[in-house]
Order: C-alpha cells, then sequence, then structure tokens
C-alpha cells in the first residue's frame, strides 16, 4: 500500500497546549497537505507545503517537511476545544504528469479538552 | 459560492444492488475526485476527472467506475454490491485539476450495504 502513516494515533491535550502531529509517507512527492475532519464529515484543506520547502505556516499551524526521511510534521499551537478533529496528511505523488491524486495518512485523532 | 454538493447524503442497500453516487463541484471547477473512507482502509483515491476525461484511477475493482459531464458534474457507479463497499464516498473538486491545487470536499455520501 502506498499509504502513509501517522503517529500518534490519537492524541488528548488541554486547551491552550500545543499539539504535534507526525506523518510519514513512501514516494517521492510533488507536495503534502494537511487535511482536517470532524466527526465523520467532509475534509477541510489547512495547509500545502512543496517538495523543496521545508517549513510554512498559516496562523496557528506550522508544518515541516524533511523530504530525505519523508517525513513531516503538523504544530498546531495553543489549541482550542474547535480543534478537535481528526488530521491527515495527504501526499501528491510525482508522476511527471498531471494529477491532484492524494494519497492519505492514516490520521490522528486529536481531543482538545476545555 | 456554494460549496461541493453531494446526493443523496446516506444510503442503504443490499448486496448485490448497485449504486449511483452524485457530486456537484464548486461553480467553475473542472477537475472532481472521489475517494473512499472506511475504518480499516482509511482514506483511498477512486478516480479523478478532468474535462469528462477519466486522468487517474485508483486500485479499485472493475464494479466500480465513474464519469464527468459536460457541465463537470460527476457520477460514481457501484455495481453488484458487496458488504466491504459500506463506506462513507468523498468528492472532491478543483479549479483545473493541477498539483498544487486546494481540493474542496464535499460533506460525502455515507452508504450502507446490508
Amino acid at each position: 500500500s502506498q499509504q502513509g502513516e501517522e503517529d500518534p494515533q490519537a492524541l488528548s491535550i488541554q486547551e491552550g497546549e500545543n499539539a504535534t502531529m507526525n506523518c510519514s509517507y513512501k514516494t517521492s512527492i510533488n507536495n503534502l497537505q494537511w487535511y482536517r475532519q470532524n466527526s465523520g464529515r467532509g475534509l477541510v484543506h489547512l495547509i500545502l507545503i512543496r517538495s523543496n520547502e521545508r517549513e510554512k505556516h498559516s496562523g496557528r499551524l506550522r508544518v515541516t517537511l524533511d523530504t530525505s526521511k519523508k517525513s513531516s510534521s503538523l504544530l498546531i499551537t495553543a489549541s482550542r476545544a474547535a480543534d478537535t478533529a481528526s488530521y491527515f496528511c495527504a501526499t501528491v505523488p510525482f508522476y511527471g504528469g498531471a494529477t491532484n491524486k492524494l494519497i492519505f495518512g492514516t490520521g490522528t485523532l486529536l481531543a482538545v479538552q476545555p | 459560492k456554494a460549496g461541493v454538493t453531494q446526493t443523496p447524503r446516506y444510503l442503504i442497500k443490499t448486496r448485490g444492488q448497485q449504486v449511483t453516487l452524485s457530486c456537484s463541484p464548486i461553480s467553475g471547477h473542472r477537475s472532481v475526485s472521489w475517494y473512499q473512507q472506511t475504518p480499516g482502509q482509511g482514506l483511498q483515491f477512486l478516480f479523478e476527472y478532468f474535462s469528462e476525461t477519466q486522468r487517474n484511477k485508483g486500485n479499485f475493482p472493475g464494479r466500480f467506475s465513474g464519469r464527468q459531464f459536460s457541465n463537470s458534474r460527476s457520477e460514481m457507479n457501484v455495481s453488484t454490491l458487496e458488504l466491504g463497499d459500506s463506506a462513507l464516498y468523498l468528492c472532491a473538486s478543483s479549479l483545473e485539476g493541477r498539483t498544487e491545487e486546494t481540493q474542496y470536499f464535499g460533506p460525502g455520501t455515507r452508504l450502507l450495504v446490508l
């Protein structure tokens, strides 16, 4: 399976704390993206990092990418109860052709306690 | 702008039946992709369409098929349903289907096969 893996599988923290999720993938990539999913609903795009970038910020989100280790991490700072959701990394593999096919990781379930 | 819509939202079928799911992308978007989400296999890529052409296909049996119409709306069909086809089916749209475009997901169709 090409599917990536994420750890931890589940994470429980208090409001105001930081949450870090890690993602590992298997193939060469064009870019890596992070998505959030609330209670089995649709996915919401959070942030995209290109294969030639090492770090990216968006609001309270910080993403790092290490292509030599085929891994990425997502840091959510000053978490809120509303951040409670499942978080997925997804890679767009490098095919050399036109595609936006996403290969998803296994996901991390984040619970933020008020 | 209205988001991605999927119909129906919930569906119950019995083994051996067939089902058709519909996805209407965001107005102006020409690329539609489909994903299957199950507790066991996670999020898996089914198909990708751009301008009525299937550009990519996931590793699913031939019972799974899809198409895209000239107005960019897309349908996927599953014939001879099996219990294992019970899943949340998600579609996503993007403007031109480029690798670095944000994809917008619909709320999904939850299919239960009895």
